[in-house]
């Protein structure tokens, strides 16, 4: 199976920083990847597919980037909605997976 | 919309069964195919397996030995078996609608299934 492995698992962060996660694919997965953001109790919403594309209604703010093996998440200027825990899913193949899950906290 | 259904807990070795409702729009709309994804608690995403309306099926093969993933398109509901459960099936279980190789969306809000006697 292809391992989707994100960086880093736990981030600690103020409102108005930017981040960045990364997930990275144990193999070439080209563009077939989706972010994801859950909060507590929810189910996850989706952000961003085909590595780049903003999903309708998701604030300019997110942004996607990567292609291959390496993939990035940035949210450009962090609002208090948007602590919570971010996963990335590669769906080029199957078994479909996902990341361990990136934790976003408030510093 | 999707909302799943059924019993929030099992007895190990029992069978787990639950039941997806889509509304909102036809389960035999456009080129989707319909998931099942489960989280234990604290811990990250896992994939279970999938079915199209034609009852096309793939499974993860970590779970291909205990999962049946059916559909009936006339009540617009897809269904999860999961057989000899043990505790470390207890998670909270969700259905999303998946679309080619781009993504899911949208997902069911959950349901909490646990394994105990």
């Amino acid at each position: 199976d292809i391992q989707l492995t994100q960086s880093p698992s736990f981030l600690s962060a103020s409102v108005g920083d930017r981040v960045t996660i990364t997930c990275r694919a144990s193999q070439d997965i080209s563009s077939y990847l989706a972010w994801y953001q859950q909060k507590p109790g929810k189910a996850p919403k989706l952000l961003i597919y085909s590595a780049s594309t903003l999903q309708s209604g998701v604030p300019s703010r997110f942004s996607g980037r990567g292609s291959g093996t390496e993939f990035t998440l940035t949210i450009s200027s962090l609002q208090p909605e948007d602590f919570a825990t971010y996963s990335c899913q590669r769906l080029n193949r199957y078994p479909i997976s996902f990341g361990q899950g990136t934790r976003l906290e408030m510093k | 919309q999707l909302q799943e259904s059924g019993p929030g807990l099992v007895k190990p070795s029992q069978t787990l069964s639950l039941t997806c409702t889509v509304s909102g729009g036809p389960i035999n709309g456009g080129d989707y195919y319909w998931n099942w994804i489960r989280q234990p608690a604290g811990k990250g995403l896992e994939w279970i397996g999938r079915v199209y309306t034609s009852g096309n099926t793939y499974y993860h093969p970590a779970f291909s030995s205990r999962v049946t993933i059916s559909i009936d398109t006339s009540n617009s509901q897809f269904s999860l078996k999961l057989t000899s459960v043990t505790a470390a099936d207890t998670a909270v279980y969700y259905c999303a609608r998946g679309t080619g190789r781009l993504n899911f969306d949208p997902w069911g809000q959950g349901s909490l299934v646990t394994v105990s006697s």
